[in-house]
């Protein structure tokens, strides 16, 4: 137990579906992330936020849209996904954003997305 | 090619052996870290090594740093079958703002009983 709950653990979509996937960290922390997880791929940053405030987007495309309501949560909604979204999506949270020389990061167990 | 990358890609050993796995990185850091994912599962983090320190150890864990040589190693002592995971290297680079870490493709590790 990290601290860190996604759920769903598991999600089949079609391509026309929306769906979302939400992440809650009861640690306190003030930065969560989504991180992408494809076969034979290494992980692959998507979004930071730092207290509620989008502060990295790496060229994710718009089907996926994040949001975070507060510090505690932050949600990924899907629409009009790809077979190749297919990955397992990560949340994290770590202490802070803004500290440079530290930084260890807390995974949730992950949603296990299957796009059809 | 990437930020960090470990050798082996999989690594099979016996219960009780030791594993070692390296993870070589290009740019300047100001931090490496482990992590461990089990199948399916969520990364756990192992141990953070500071680009001033040079070896870090955590229970049967033991990291090194070299960079100069801009490498470092992970070493599992007297493994046992519940180690058998994928391990990442993830840096945290100096010119990067923010808690921004890189991650390798990971170590498979297969340790049999």
């Amino acid at each position: 137990e990290t601290g860190v709950t996604q759920t769903p653990r598991h999600l089949v979509m079609g391509m026309t579906n929306k769906k979302s996937l939400k992440c809650e960290q009861h640690l306190g922390h003030n930065a969560m992330y989504w991180y992408k997880q494809s076969a034979k791929k290494p992980l692959e940053l998507m979004f930071v936020y730092s207290l509620e405030e989008r502060v990295e987007n790496n060229s994710v495309p718009s089907r996926f849209s994040p949001e975070c309501p507060n510090s505690s949560h932050l949600f990924l909604h899907l629409h009009t996904l790809q077979p190749e979204d297919s990955a397992l999506y990560l949340c994290a949270s770590s202490q802070d954003w803004d500290r440079g020389n530290t930084g260890e990061l807390f995974f949730g167990e992950g949603s296990r997305l299957t796009v059809l | 090619s990437q930020q960090g990358e470990e050798d082996p890609q999989a690594l099979s050993i016996q219960e009780g052996e030791n594993a070692t796995m390296n993870c070589s990185y290009k740019t300047s850091i100001n931090n490496l870290q482990w992590y461990r994912q089990n199948s399916g599962r969520g990364l756990v983090h192992l141990i953070l090594i500071r680009s001033n320190e040079r070896e870090k150890h955590s229970g049967r864990l033991r990291v090194t740093l070299d960079t100069s040589k801009k490498s470092s190693s992970l070493l599992i002592t007297a493994s046992r079958a519940a180690d058998t995971a994928s391990y990442f290297c993830a840096t945290a680079l100096r010119i990067t703002a923010g808690n921004k870490l890189t991650f390798g493709g990971g170590t498979r590790v297969l340790v049999k009983p």
